[in-house]
């Protein structure tokens, strides 16, 4: 059974400080790895694709990486704007699609 | 640019009055789906769809029911709400390597 388990399950920084969010996985036949945003009441808002281990992408203030295990979404000096829950999903064959359980990050101006 | 469409965005009906809530995508997508999202669970697939006529279940189909007649269409339907499946919608269709495109949620509360 596919399983994503994301940590911690909240987080707050004040507004400036770096921290990077974690996506552990495990899934049979990888297609791909989602990061999303989700403010509240709204749907998710697509960040980011991730193929394979060793990929980086990057946006703004946010960076994904992937390894064969995990991924990374790196946040540098947030502002309050990215205040969201994030959400990691990893994609297996027949387009399934298997949701973390997100992280809630409140930056404090 | 993807747009994907639902109504209506807040529901709120009594046990076993039969519903639909719509779904509709402009970019002529194959694949669509439904999730419910809820406070400690995330959110779960219910049905998807590889393309018109075509569906099949998700994690937690039980007391749902979806149909595919055209490609643009896929509407979720409660045949007989209850009261668990109180809970936060999404449609979405996937959008090549740009992931999946989600709608705006529908909030269903059944009473």
């Amino acid at each position: 059974e596919d399983q994503v388990t994301q940590s911690p399950e909240a987080l707050r920084l004040q507004e400036g400080e770096s921290s990077s969010l974690n996506c552990s996985y495990t899934v049979s036949g990888l297609r791909g790895l989602f990061w999303y945003r989700q403010d509240p009441g709204k749907g998710p808002e697509f960040l980011f694709t991730l193929y394979s281990a060793g990929e980086e992408k990057e946006k703004e203030r946010l960076k994904a990486t992937l390894t064969k295990k995990e991924s990374f979404l790196h946040i540098t000096a947030p502002k309050p704007e990215d205040s969201a829950t994030y959400l990691c999903a990893v994609e297996a064959a027949g387009n399934k699609l298997t949701f973390g359980g997100g992280t809630r990050v409140l930056v404090k101006p | 640019e993807a747009q994907v469409t639902q109504n209506p965005r807040y529901l709120i009906t009594v046990t076993g009055k039969k519903l639909t809530v719509t779904c509709s995508q402009n970019m002529n997508h194959e694949y669509m789906s439904w999730y419910r999202q809820d406070p400690g669970l995330g959110l779960r697939q219910i049905y998807y769809s590889m393309n018109v006529e075509v569906t099949d279940k998700g994690d937690v189909p039980e007391g749902y029911k979806v149909s595919r007649k055209e490609k643009r269409n896929f509407p979720l339907i409660l045949e007989s709400p209850s009261p668990n499946q109180t809970s936060l919608y999404f449609c979405a269709t996937r959008t090549g390597r740009y992931g999946y495109t989600f709608g705006s949620g529908t909030r269903l509360t059944v009473v």
